[in-house]
């Protein structure tokens, strides 16, 4: 069974910009939440998308967005970077019970110049 | 949100049993403890969980003292690919949702 995979893997932007982060689950799983990664911060919880809603959602200002697609993909999308932003962004999967186990993903390392 | 505490880093011999422990003392009754790792620079990895009694899995076990304030990961025999960061997770219930508060996790350094 495949995993979680995430696209891109790296990615260059400079400020002002905006970027969109794709995230792929695994087969069979409808849940995906997004978190950060950032050496000062940690890993911190983005938001959750379930069955194309979100249920979830942590404390990040509102330029932090996201989606997800009838095949449970998903889409989080960053807009007017800042140098702050610069981070791995991880993606985690799971069937969507609030118990079930997450899966994470390789992560996209973003870099805001 | 139930805190986790756990030794900033550890060592531990190549082929030794690592053990690391994990402080969660404000847990509450239907809260699941869980166990990452995360290899530099890659997706934390889903290692065991548990709620109340010990598991065991082809990665690791799980000891979790009765009144469930404290737990134990341990790697039975260590090699140098098990070094990496480990979180211990309790992890949050939010209605239907949930998420995971991940702490600042133990460095486990195994060495030769």
């Amino acid at each position: 069974k495949a995993g979680v995979t995430q696209t891109p893997r790296y990615l260059i932007k400079t400020r002002g910009q905006q970027v969109t982060l794709s995230c792929s689950p695994i087969s069979g799983h409808r849940s995906v939440s997004w978190y950060q990664q950032t050496p000062g911060q940690g890993l911190q919880f983005l938001f959750e998308y379930f069955s194309e809603t979100q249920r979830n959602k942590g404390n990040f200002p509102g330029r932090f967005s996201g989606r997800q697609f009838s095949n449970s993909r998903s889409e989080m999308n960053v807009s007017t970077l800042e140098l702050g932003d610069s981070a791995l962004y991880l993606c985690a999967s799971s069937r969507g019970d609030h118990t079930d186990t997450q899966y994470f993903g390789p992560g996209t390392r973003l870099t805001v110049l | 949100d139930a805190k986790t505490t756990q030794p900033p880093s550890m060592d531990c011999a190549e082929g030794r049993a690592a053990n690391l422990p994990c402080n969660h003392s404000t847990i509450s009754g239907n809260e699941y403890v869980y166990w990452y790792r995360q290899i530099h620079s890659q997706g934390p990895q889903y290692i065991i969980h548990g709620l109340k009694n010990n598991e065991t899995n082809e990665m690791a076990s799980l000891i979790i003292t009765e009144d469930r304030k404290s737990s134990t990961l341990i790697l039975p025999h260590a090699t140098l690919r098990d070094t990496a960061v480990y979180y211990c997770i309790v992890r949050v219930e939010t209605g239907t949702a949930s998420k995971l508060t991940f702490g600042t996790g133990t460095r486990l350094q195994v060495t030769l």
